[in-house]
C-alpha cells in the first residue's frame, strides 16, 4: 500500500469549510505538499510546508503539521464548487523521490 | 516560461503501434519525471532523469523507453503496449533544492486499443 494515507471521499456543502487529512511515514521527509487535480488535468502545486514548521497560512488555505504524530492536514475556508478536485497530499524524502497519497475526492455541493 | 507541456494530449494506439510521449520545459529545471496514473489512483514514478542521468523503477515494463535528448526536452518511447497499459501519463520537472514541489504537464491521456 501508499507510505502515505488519505481518507478517500469527502462531501461539503458550498461556504463550509474543508478539512482533508493525511498521515505519512516518513520522519526524514523535509518537505510535504498539498496539489490538486482537476478531472482530465495534470496536477496543481497548491501550497507546501516544510518540517519544521506547524502551521502554514495562504488565503483561504491552512496547513497544519503534526510532525510526532506525521499527520498533516488541509483546511480550505468557505469552499466552493470551483474547489471539487481530487487532493493529493505529497511527501518528498530527497530531491527526487515524491511520494503520493491515494488522493481525496473533494465533492462541494451547492 | 512556467510551464511543462506534453503533447499529445490524447493518443489512442494498437498492441503493435510505436508511439512517443513528449516533454519540454524551459524554467531551467535539471530532473524531470515520468508518472503514469490510472483512474482514481495517485500519480505513481516510472523514471526520472537527473542532470541527464537516468533512474529506473525496475517494475516499469521494457516496452516504455525514456530518452532525454537535453536538459529541456523528455521522450516517452511507446512500443508492443497492452491495454492495461491504458493511464493519463504525466510528465513533471523540479530543480535541486526547489522548495516549490514539482511542476507537472497536463498529461498525455493514453489509450491501447
Amino acid at each position: 500500500g501508499e507510505d502515505v494515507e488519505q481518507s478517500l471521499f469527502l462531501s461539503v456543502r458550498e461556504g463550509d469549510s474543508s478539512v482533508i487529512n493525511c498521515t505519512y511515514t516518513d520522519s526524514s521527509s523535509t518537505y510535504l505538499y498539498w496539489y490538486k487535480q482537476e478531472p482530465g488535468a495534470g496536477l496543481q502545486l497548491l501550497t507546501y510546508i516544510f518540517s519544521n514548521m506547524d502551521m502554514k497560512q495562504d488565503q483561504r488555505l491552512t496547513v497544519l503539521l503534526n510532525k510526532k504524530d506525521k499527520h498533516l492536514s488541509l483546511r480550505i475556508a468557505d469552499t466552493q464548487t470551483g474547489d471539487s478536485a481530487i487532493y493529493f497530499c505529497a511527501e518528498r524524502r530527497n530531491n527526487n523521490d515524491m511520494r503520493f497519497g491515494a488522493g481525496t475526492r473533494l465533492t462541494v455541493k451547492p | 516560461d512556467t510551464e511543462v507541456t506534453q503533447t499529445p494530449k490524447h493518443l489512442v494506439m494498437g498492441m503493435t503501434n510505436k508511439k512517443s510521449l513528449k516533454c519540454e520545459q524551459h524554467m531551467g529545471h535539471r530532473a524531470m519525471y515520468w508518472y503514469k496514473q490510472k483512474a482514481k489512483k495517485p500519480p505513481e514514478l516510472m523514471f526520472v532523469y537527473s542532470y541527464e542521468k537516468l533512474s529506473i523503477n525496475e517494475s516499469v515494463p521494457s516496452r516504455f523507453s525514456p530518452e532525454c535528448p537535453n536538459s529541456s526536452l523528455l521522450n516517452l518511447h511507446l512500443h508492443a503496449l497492452q491495454p492495461e497499459d491504458s493511464a493519463l501519463y504525466l510528465c513533471a520537472s523540479s530543480q535541486d533544492g526547489d522548495l516549490y514541489g514539482y511542476t507537472f504537464g497536463s498529461g498525455t491521456r493514453l489509450t491501447v486499443v
